[in-house]
């Protein structure tokens, strides 16, 4: 079964850190690229970050960028979000997800990030 | 990374066809997606590569794109339809946008 398992999320004051982990399953982890997403509950979907097989080739939103690093590390089949420097507006429920081709076809559950003093 | 532009919501009767669009894609890609979200659960792919299906996924749902507007078409309505849908599109150096999303009543 393919899977995708968040960790990894919690409450955090402004100004602090937070460290995602994804870790999948079912599926041959190298071969994919690899995205965090995220939704306000009750909002929209927003795309955060997003890194090539290789990890050659990474990309941001402009509201994270600077601020957010991802990475990956394939002999452990996981997927990481480093997030610094966290405000309100980040609170959010992130998700790790499987591309395909350009698009998002496998998505974990979630795991919720609230930034609030 | 301007956010592409849904209608806030498109409803229909059982059996009808809906057509909800998303503008603001560029004229020249063809990487777009679309994803249906019912309350409380993750999204699903509807849609890639502007009219792609995933295995599993109904002939239903068709995707399709003209000039910088790309459009999600469900044909044959069904009370399940009844979620929020959303479009994304490849923008360039390895970035995507989200649309707003559209809610879909089935009446």
């Amino acid at each position: 079964e393919v899977q995708l398992v968040e960790s990894g999320g919690g409450l955090v004051q402004p100004g602090r850190s937070l460290r995602l982990s994804c870790v999948a399953s079912g599926f041959i982890f190298d071969d994919y690229a690899m995205h965090w997403l995220r939704q306000v509950p009750g909002k929209g979907l927003q795309w955060v970050s997003g890194v090539s097989w290789n990890s050659a080739n990474i990309g941001y939103a402009d509201s994270v960028r600077g601020r957010f690093m991802i990475s990956r590390d394939n002999a452990k089949n996981s997927l990481y979000l480093q997030m610094n420097s966290l405000r309100v507006e980040d609170t959010a429920l992130y998700y790790c997800v499987k591309a395909v081709a350009d698009a998002f076809d496998i998505w974990g559950q979630g795991t919720m990030v609230t930034v609030s003093s | 990374q301007s956010a592409l532009t849904q209608p806030r919501s498109v409803s229909g009767s059982p059996g009808q066809s809906v057509t909800i669009s998303c503008t603001g894609t560029s004229s020249d890609s063809n990487y777009v997606s679309w994803y249906q979200q019912h309350p409380g659960k993750v999204p699903r792919l509807l849609t890639y590569d502007v009219s792609k299906r995933p295995s599993g996924v109904p002939d239903r749902f068709s995707g399709s794109k003209s000039g910088n507007t790309a459009s999600l078409t469900i044909s044959g309505l069904q009370a399940d339809d009844e979620a929020d849908y959303y479009c994304c599109s490849y923008v360039s150096t390895y970035t995507w946008v989200f649309g707003g999303g559209t809610k879909l009543t089935v009446l």
